[in-house]
């Protein structure tokens, strides 16, 4: 069974935090990871990827990987109203066929 | 990064009746991928459409209710058949960021669908 799991909130943070959000997935062949950022009617849109164990940095955002306990989270420093929405992670399926299994997503509020 | 449009942006439909909803890109990829997401909920993927071959559908999803056509590079259909209440959704189109690959995915804006 393919699986991504994430924590479906909502988590709640004051502005100016850091907001952590976490997700787990059980294919140990898993090479690439996505997050995605969704407001409210509006669709996905891509904040990071990650393909290597470790930290990625990429302004407030960052994204750690651990293949070992098969979890990849993110971070997003210095916490923005504008940061609420809901956050999708992505995980590539090492399968016969291309497959991207979604996560259910986590709903951010940030707290003025 | 792709421009993806979609049309129509949303409708109502009756129960029985079909839909089909159009993804249009700004450039030329191989592979474009046809999504559900139902409220609140996340993305599912209906199916597959490569150009020149048949599109692929994910467990679950068939092709006389879902039937795709992908005439061309830039250009695919995706139609709601005989649709009931439970097709009630958000439909996206994406493509891959490379266009060929497995990659970065970019969305269209979706097709919001209310069955009655």
């Amino acid at each position: 069974q393919k699986e991504v799991e994430q924590n479906s909130g909502p988590l709640s943070v004051p502005e100016g935090a850091i907001a952590s959000l976490n997700c787990t997935y059980s294919d140990r062949g898993s090479q690439s990871f996505f997050w995605y950022r969704q407001y409210s009617g509006k669709s996905p849109e891509l904040i990071m990827f990650i393909y290597s164990n470790g930290d990625k940095e990429d302004g407030r955002f960052t994204a750690q990987l651990n293949k070992a306990s098969q979890y990849v989270s993110l971070l997003i420093r210095d916490s923005q109203p504008s940061d609420s929405a809901t956050y999708l992670c992505a995980v590539e399926y090492m399968d016969s066929n291309y497959q991207l299994i979604w996560g259910a997503g986590t709903k951010l509020i940030i707290k003025p | 990064s792709a421009v993806i449009s979609q049309k129509p942006s949303r409708d109502i439909c009756q129960r029985g009746t079909s839909l089909t909803i159009q993804c249009q890109v700004d450039s030329q990829v191989t592979m474009m991928f046809w999504y559900r997401q139902q409220p609140g909920q996340s993305l599912t993927l209906i199916a597959t459409a490569n150009q020149g071959s048949e599109a692929t559908y994910e467990s679950g999803f068939v092709i006389d209710k879902f039937p795709i056509s992908r005439p061309n590079l830039t250009f695919s259909t995706l139609t709601v058949s005989n649709m009931s209440p439970e097709d009630s959704s958000i439909y996206l189109c994406s493509v891959p960021r490379t266009g060929t690959s497995t990659d970065t995915q970019y969305f269209g804006p979706g097709t919001r669908l209310t069955v009655l």
